[in-house]
């Protein structure tokens, strides 16, 4: 059971380029989450998914876009990327039900710089 | 809208010390309330959790409880160790709705 994982784990990239972070979950879990974190300002949601195929904007989604094709995973793609998307971004999925229902399993990070 | 305050660090105590960092939300309805850890270079990981009015949360020797009357959930311990230097988050889910909101985090560092 590896919980949540993500890919890559360091990325630097190009102003205007393009990437795709890839979080994958292996507990069943409905809702996952794409997070960035920046100094002093705590964590941001930048998009959600309630369930496979369904995606909303978060408080921070400009720039970014998102796709739950699959139940089990979540990818975050940076179309032309700025220097203000440097930040460390995190993958979070919680449980309908169960006794861990509620709790939010967060991924290691990706951390992304651009230059 | 929903909101969580938490106390500004970093905070630095010596081994043994007691801990207390404070919490307070803005929230409609009865939310859950949540401290997760996360240590350097790592994600978050829940510490502790409550689920209604009066709920004690606990694990790891850390403490909160859910103080509807004074809408706060501070985080205490009575006696750090230099393993618990971590940044520290309260965050709150509605009760009616799907997302999570976090505090700004509450960075702690214990010195031996």
């Amino acid at each position: 059971n590896a919980g949540v994982t993500q890919t890559p784990k360091f990325r630097v990239l190009k102003t205007g380029q393009s990437m795709t972070l890839l979080c994958a979950q292996d507990m069943n879990h409905e809702y996952m989450y794409w997070y960035r974190q920046d100094p002093g300002m705590g964590l941001r949601l930048i998009h959600y998914s309630v369930g496979e195929g369904t995606t909303a904007k978060g408080e921070v989604p400009d720039g970014y876009n998102v796709s739950r094709l699959k139940k089990q995973n979540f990818l975050l793609g940076l179309e032309s990327a700025a220097p203000s998307q440097t930040s460390v971004y995190f993958c979070a999925s919680v449980g309908l039900a169960g006794p861990k229902y509620n709790e939010q399993f967060f991924g290691p990070g990706t951390r992304l710089t651009v230059l | 809208g929903n909101s969580v305050t938490q106390m500004e660090g970093p905070v630095t105590l010596s081994e043994e010390a007691f801990l207390t960092i404070n919490c307070t939300y803005t929230a409609t309805g009865y939310p859950s309330l949540f401290w997760y850890v996360q240590y350097p270079g790592e994600g978050l990981q829940l510490l502790l959790k409550a689920t209604k009015a009066d709920d004690k949360g606990s694990n790891k020797g850390f403490e909160a409880t859910y103080r509807k009357e004074t809408t706060s959930f501070h985080l205490e311990k009575g006696s750090v160790q230099v393993s618990d230097s971590a940044v520290y988050f309260c965050a709150l889910r509605p009760s009616d709705g799907q997302n999570f909101v976090f505090g700004p985090g509450t960075r702690l560092s214990v010195l031996p």
